[in-house]
């Protein structure tokens, strides 16, 4: 069974401060993408990464996938308030066509 | 360019009941994903289709639940006989090939 963690789960921060969070697998991706999702709502496409080592930038968002591409990291700088929601990462395994997502990461910036 | 439809948003059914959960997806997408989450978890991989054929159904319980995506109109999830533990927020997505997927807002089901 292919898992996907996330961490940490919960996080909850100033307006202002800076934050990562991480997911992870043991196994290779094809691509990964991070999403953001509000209470009663679908998940959002941010980003969709694909080479080793990628780095890619929305605003305050840094993405970077890693080396291996087993493990992606979602950086915010300045943190605001409407950056509150849950982030997933989904990964796309090579030859399944379907995308796994993580547990989440269930942020809260308060102003 | 409209986005991925999901209808019904809400939908409620008593024990025993059939559900029908519709998804259209974003012009020129051919291929269709389903999701349930569950309150305070992920997304939890259902069914992948393409147009008239099931790709992977792993993620599907073997029995109530089954999915198409015909080559005309939506495609439909549907769970025959609802137990209370079908309630979730069951999610379509779609995408134009083998990339990234669009989300739908979702159907949320409550069996009471």
């Amino acid at each position: 069974t292919q898992l996907l963690e996330q961490s940490p789960q919960f996080l909850s921060i100033q307006e202002g401060e800076n934050l990562t969070v991480y997911c992870n697998s043991s196994s290779v991706f094809s691509s990964l993408q991070w999403y953001r999702q509000e209470p009663g709502e679908g998940p959002v496409l941010l980003v969709t990464v694909v080479t080793g080592g990628e780095v890619k930038k929305l605003k305050r968002l840094t993405f970077q996938f890693g080396d291996a591409r087993k493990d992606s990291s979602l950086h915010i700088t300045a943190a605001q308030p409407g950056d509150t929601g849950l982030y997933l990462c989904a990964g796309e395994y090579s030859g399944t066509y379907k995308y796994i997502f993580g547990t989440g990461t269930r942020l809260k910036v308060l102003a | 360019n409209a986005g991925v439809m999901q209808n019904p948003r809400h939908l409620v059914r008593r024990r025993g009941q059939e559900a029908r959960l519709r998804c259209s997806p974003m012009k020129g997408h051919s291929h269709v994903y389903w999701y349930r989450q569950l309150p305070e978890e992920g997304l939890k991989f259902m069914v992948y289709l393409q147009k008239e054929n099931i790709i992977d159904e792993s993620g599907m319980p073997k029995e109530r639940f089954s999915a198409e995506f015909p080559k005309e109109g939506p495609s439909i999830l549907r769970i025959q006989q609802v137990v209370r533990g079908d309630s979730a927020a069951y999610f379509c997505a779609s995408s134009p090939q083998y990339t990234e997927a669009f989300f739908g807002q979702g159907t949320r089901l409550t069996v009471v």
